[in-house]
């Protein structure tokens, strides 16, 4: 069993819908991550939470510690958002990554 | 926001060449930098930490030999490639952290083909 489990793996969903993701890892964490890889490789991180939620633009982040599970929430989505989204646990020096779920948005 | 540049984003070389990848922090000063390798369709591999002035550490099955890592500044941190050979080929991503640690900025990647 992997240390961060994510689902789906994949997700296709029409233009203007709510998507959630969800990532639940094993492992203890200082911080957990959210990023976005692009289909041309580049990763941008997204988010990086502890605790509760946040939120920036049409993107929105929890995490449960106790329930040791984030999820990350698109809404009103949009084509652009097309793209793999990958949570990572982060402990010190150490980051286990997700798999990935990829995303596309169909118009 | 924090960027991280790394270059070059593509490169296509024979077998046997050494191909060198730099990682640069633009607006902070990065004392631990990480490299990352990623297959098609797989999840990204750390292969090794580097702290500015100090030795690389690679994870377990990383070659050091073959995969030279040099973090000689607060600002940049290099992978080479040595004698690289098809199985080489992948995208390496880096990624940096300020001192104190928080969050980590990833570079675009660079996708290296070996012929």
């Amino acid at each position: 069993k992997n240390e961060v489990e994510q689902s789906p793996q994949n997700l296709t969903a029409q233009e203007g819908e709510f998507i959630t993701i969800n990532c639940s890892y094993s492992v203890g964490i200082s911080a957990l991550h959210w990023l976005q890889q692009h289909p041309g490789g580049g990763i941008v991180s997204l988010f990086m939470l502890s605790s509760g939620k946040k939120k920036h633009g049409r993107l929105i982040a929890t995490i449960n510690i106790q329930e040791k599970h984030s999820s990350l929430h698109i809404t009103a989505s949009h084509p652009r958002d097309s793209a793999v989204y990958i949570c990572a646990a982060h402990n010190n020096n150490d980051m286990r990554f997700g798999a990935g779920t990829r995303l596309t948005v169909k118009p | 926001g924090a960027v991280v540049s790394q270059h070059p984003s593509r490169v296509i070389c024979k077998s046997g060449t050494s191909v060198k990848i730099e990682c640069r922090s633009l607006d902070f000063q990065a004392t631990t930098m990480f490299w990352y390798r990623q297959f098609p369709k797989q999840s990204l591999m750390l292969m090794a930490t580097s702290n500015e002035g100090s030795k690389a550490t690679y994870e377990q099955g990383v070659e050091k030999d073959k995969f030279l890592i040099n973090h000689a500044s607060l600002t940049l941190s290099t992978l080479t490639v040595t004698s690289a050979h098809p199985e080489d080929s992948s995208f390496y991503i880096c990624s940096a952290r300020r001192a104190g640690g928080g969050i980590q900025y990833f570079g675009a990647g660079t996708r290296l083909s070996v012929l």
